[in-house]
């Protein structure tokens, strides 16, 4: 099976614009998560989406938002770019929602300038 | 915020040897993951490790959970240069509602030197 893919892998925005990320889980896999990884933050949970729903959601400002579509693929966007949303934004998918192996994608490098 | 802490925060090794790494976490979990993640890419799942269970191995890794001191260490053993890598455990707390979210450790960054 292929893994789980984040498009795209680099991105380069400024201060103010809005940015949407891509997810595609592993086939089957109807659970994705999305974390933030950040040097003096380390890794942090955004939000979870199982068969669209939005079952869980982590300490982010309403900036942030995402959303799962009946593919299972997934979205986040980040409005009003701060030069602190600079990051490493990594995708997980699961088979199920609840406590289980979680698969992460390679990531995508946001910059804010 | 963090849940986890990890000890040490950096290990340089020598090829060959066995390298351990040990993870607290402060609420009672459902399961405990380890991952690895070459140079800021995207991690990748090494093994999970249940409540109920105490010890597990896969390949050259070796796990151990204690739940009565919240505290996990993974072991690898005859290290390799491809091991050199930062390792993250995540735990999932028990009582969630619903859902699943990972909480992380800080990472223990390994060096291994050939």
């Amino acid at each position: 099976k292929a893994g789980v893919t984040q498009t795209p892998r680099y991105l380069i925005k400024t201060r103010g614009q809005q940015v949407t990320l891509s997810c595609s889980p592993i086939s089957g896999h109807r659970s994705v998560s999305w974390y933030q990884q950040t040097p003096g933050q380390g890794l942090q949970f955004l939000f979870e989406y199982f068969s669209e729903t939005q079952r869980n959601k982590g300490n982010f400002p309403g900036r942030f938002s995402g959303r799962q579509f009946s593919n299972s693929r997934s979205e986040m966007n980040v409005s009003t770019l701060e030069l602190g949303d600079s990051a490493l934004y990594l995708c997980a998918s699961s088979s199920t929602t609840g406590p289980d192996t979680q698969y992460f994608g390679p990531g995508t490098r946001l910059t804010v300038l | 915020s963090q849940q986890g802490e990890e000890d040490p925060q950096a290990l340089s090794i020598q090829e060959g040897e066995n390298a351990t790494m040990n993870c607290s976490y402060k609420t009672s979990i459902n399961n405990l993951q380890w991952y690895r993640q070459n140079s800021g890419r995207g991690l990748v799942h090494l093994i999970l490790i249940r409540s109920n269970e105490r010890e597990k191995h896969s390949g050259r890794l070796r796990v151990t959970l204690d739940t009565s001191k919240k505290s996990s260490s993974l072991l690898i053993t005859a290290s390799r240069a491809a091991d050199t890598a930062s390792y993250f455990c995540a735990t999932d707390a028990l009582g969630e509602t619903s859902g699943s979210r990972l909480t992380f450790g800080e990472g223990t960054q390994l060096t291994v030197n050939p």
